[in-house]
């Protein structure tokens, strides 16, 4: 059971938007920064978000992240097949510990 | 650019103790960041093991901390893991990553690590 709630899976066409949700407490999402991670088949995970709604260098503006209160949301534009991939969520909790969200499948239909 | 390679035995038997070494290069240790630990069970999600500084200032997740043991060693540029009285629930990919304190970025490539008698 992960600290951080994400919804197994979502789905889009290709060209279409997809949100995926991460909802936590007081205790983690609420005051601490988000970062947002993509899993690619067989591959180890990939910072795609950091500090709520960074991008690092090299990853493209079709991905994007907000937070509000005590939940974030990682959001992808004009979806390509190539973005079909596990994401996950992560933050800080306050027991000092690192927490992830138990990932997302997004399918690209 | 920094890379992290995941090295170790891929084969654990109960009870006894997994040992992986994370070698970097690209970017020394002594320069600064802590440097991390996180897991990843078979179809499973991610779980932080815990992180470590230069300097050797450790955190650990409280759930695992009483069979964690990350050490650093400088000099070889590269952190250890050590994790006693595996289970078969320790069964998982284990990666090594820069933790950044926003996020841990990059990560090696991991290491499948199976705890089977």
């Amino acid at each position: 059971q992960s600290v951080l709630t994400q919804p197994p899976s979502v789905s889009a066409a290709p060209g279409q938007k997809v949100t995926i949700s991460c909802s936590g407490s007081s205790s983690n999402i609420g005051n601490n920064y988000v970062s947002w991670y993509q899993q690619l088949p067989g591959t180890a995970p990939k910072l795609l978000i950091y500090e709520n709604n960074k991008r690092p260098s090299g990853i493209p503006d079709r991905f994007s992240g907000s937070k509000s209160g005590t939940s974030a949301t990682l959001g992808i534009t004009g979806l390509q097949t190539g973005d079909e991939a596990d994401y996950y969520c992560g933050t800080w909790d306050s027991s000092l510990s690192r927490v992830f969200g138990g990932g997302t499948k997004l399918t690209v239909l | 650019q920094v890379q992290l390679q995941e090295s170790g035995p891929g084969l654990v038997k109960p009870s006894e103790t997994l040992s992986l070494t994370c070698a970097v290069s690209g970017y020394s240790i002594s320069s600064g960041y802590y440097w991390g630990w996180i897991r990843q069970p078979p179809g499973k999600g991610l779980e932080w093991i815990g992180s470590i500084y230069h300097s050797g200032s450790t955190y650990y997740n409280p759930s695992l901390k009483s069979r964690v043991t990350i050490s650093v060693d400088t000099s070889k540029n590269q952190f250890s893991l050590k994790l006693s009285s595996v289970t078969a629930a320790d069964t998982a990919v284990y990666y090594c990553a820069r933790d950044v304190d926003m996020g841990f970025d990059p990560w090696g490539q991991g290491t499948l690590v199976t705890v089977s008698s």
